[in-house]
């Protein structure tokens, strides 16, 4: 079954310490990114990566970090928690590419984080 | 600037009734693709319909429909005789090539049911 997992589904944590989600696709795409979502601001794109080993920055980047080693992993860590990064957090994986193919993004079911 | 636009943050119709939700949009790509996602309450991303800039036909899925103007830079979703299941939040979004297709979302419409 074509999907996207994420781990973990809700997380409570404290400010700074150090927390990974991990995201893995099983459908070969290319493009990966990770959103986070609050109420009232719809999604916003933290990072994306269009391959193995190019990353980018999305629209809110700041406070995380991101890597692609393999085509189908695409981890979100945050380094030092904070409790504005309370939100609930996407990961995405389609087919886009340069080449002009696009495809609907799957999302994984979510990751529920809370900082206090 | 916003570049897609869900102009109504709720919208609350009783069952059976039709509801339109619109999405307009802005870019100056040729190329770029639009969808809509529904987010029931348990708060996963449910993919509906991609329609790409070349392809202005209508589309009919069941109970719903697409209507996509690039004249006036619109891609509204209507909900024919609407099911209290309907109810979530709708999300249109953008993705063109000059932004290495990410998906530009819109803000949402929270699309309530009652029975």
């Amino acid at each position: 079954e074509a999907q996207v997992t994420q781990n973990p589904r809700y997380l409570i944590t404290v400010t700074g310490k150090k927390l990974t989600v991990t995201c893995s696709q099983n459908m070969n795409h290319e493009y990966m990114s990770w959103y986070r979502q609050d109420p009232g601001l719809g999604l916003r794109q933290i990072y994306y990566s269009m391959n193995v080993e190019v990353t980018d920055k999305g629209d809110v980047p700041e406070g995380y970090k991101v890597s692609r080693k393999e085509k189908r992993n695409f981890p979100l860590i945050l380094e030092s928690p904070s409790p504005n990064q309370t939100s609930l957090y996407f990961c995405a994986s389609s087919l886009s590419s340069q080449g002009g193919q696009v495809t609907e993004a799957f999302f994984g079911q979510g990751t529920r984080l809370t900082v206090v | 600037a916003q570049k897609v636009t869900q102009a109504q943050t709720e919208i609350s119709v009783v069952e059976k009734e039709d509801v339109t939700l619109d999405c307009v949009y802005e870019t100056r790509d040729t190329t770029y693709y639009l969808f809509w996602y529904k987010q029931p309450p348990s708060g996963e991303l449910v993919f509906l319909i991609r329609r790409n800039s070349f392809d202005e036909q209508n589309e009919i899925s069941g109970r719903y429909s697409w209507n996509f103007q690039k004249s006036t830079s619109s891609f509204n979703f209507t909900i024919t005789a609407s099911q209290v299941v309907d109810s979530a939040v709708y999300f249109c979004a953008l993705s063109e090539a000059r932004s290495n297709y990410q998906l530009i979302w819109g803000a949402g419409t929270k699309l309530i049911i009652k029975p």
